[in-house]
């Protein structure tokens, strides 16, 4: 099983819609979970980070935490055609951890 | 502010020749640094890992090696390149204080031909 698990995508929506991206993770003891952006040919970029269980908004991005299902997910709301980029889902175990990385979800926003 | 710096952009080499990617991060001190590898259209693989100068955490067994010389400088090297070492290498920075949240580098495209 791999550490963190993403649909390789790609994943479809129309201008507007609202785009789920979602996330698994193999160890239940796992203590921070982030969510990059990269567009193609760049360098990640952090959108979102959480670190417990429920929601937390920062302007049309939202994430959701559940540990005890070892689920995360990040929804966009009133995408937009610059939000075409593939999502990486990231997870640290400990306060001593490195970050792992998922293989990501390519995102296209049709207008 | 913080910034990476990581070079060069892109690189050509020939099978069987060295390697040496630099990545230097200015305005922090003591970061985590870390080196990842990016096959075309796949996520990022953790390669190196260090939390302080010399102490290198290796994630992957293969022909590459880390060093950290200084508390802002990590490079990446390998005597002899593969076909098989293409790819796109990232560099990384985190303040430990801030939950680990990672900071890239531009990147280095490596073709091995």
């Amino acid at each position: 099983q791999k550490e963190v698990e993403q649909n390789s995508g790609p994943l479809s929506v129309p201008e507007g819609a609202i785009a789920s991206l979602n996330c698994t993770y193999s160890d239940r003891g796992s203590q921070s979970f982030f969510w990059y952006r990269q567009y193609s040919g760049k360098s990640p970029e952090l959108i979102m980070s959480i670190y417990s269980n429920g929601d937390k908004e920062d302007g049309r991005f939202t994430a959701q935490l559940n540990k005890a299902s070892q689920y995360v997910s990040l929804l966009i709301r009133d995408s937009q055609p610059s939000d075409s980029a593939t999502y990486l889902c990231a997870v640290r175990r400990t306060s001593y951890d490195k970050v792992i990385f998922g293989p990501g979800t390519s995102l296209s926003v049709i207008p | 502010s913080q910034t990476i710096h990581q070079w060069p952009a892109t690189l050509v080499q020939p099978v069987g020749s060295p390697l040496s990617l630099e990545c230097t991060v200015e305005g922090t001190s003591n970061p985590n640094l870390y080196w990842y590898r990016q096959a075309a259209g796949r996520g990022l693989q953790l390669l190196f890992y260090s939390v302080g100068i010399g102490q290198i955490s290796s994630e992957v067994p293969q022909n590459l090696s880390a060093s950290r010389p200084q508390d802002r400088q990590f490079i990446l090297s390998s005597k002899k390149l593969l076909l098989s070492d293409s790819g796109f290498y990232l560099c990384a920075w985190a303040n430990p204080a801030w939950g680990e949240k990672l900071f890239f580098g531009s990147g280095t495209q490596l073709s091995v031909l």
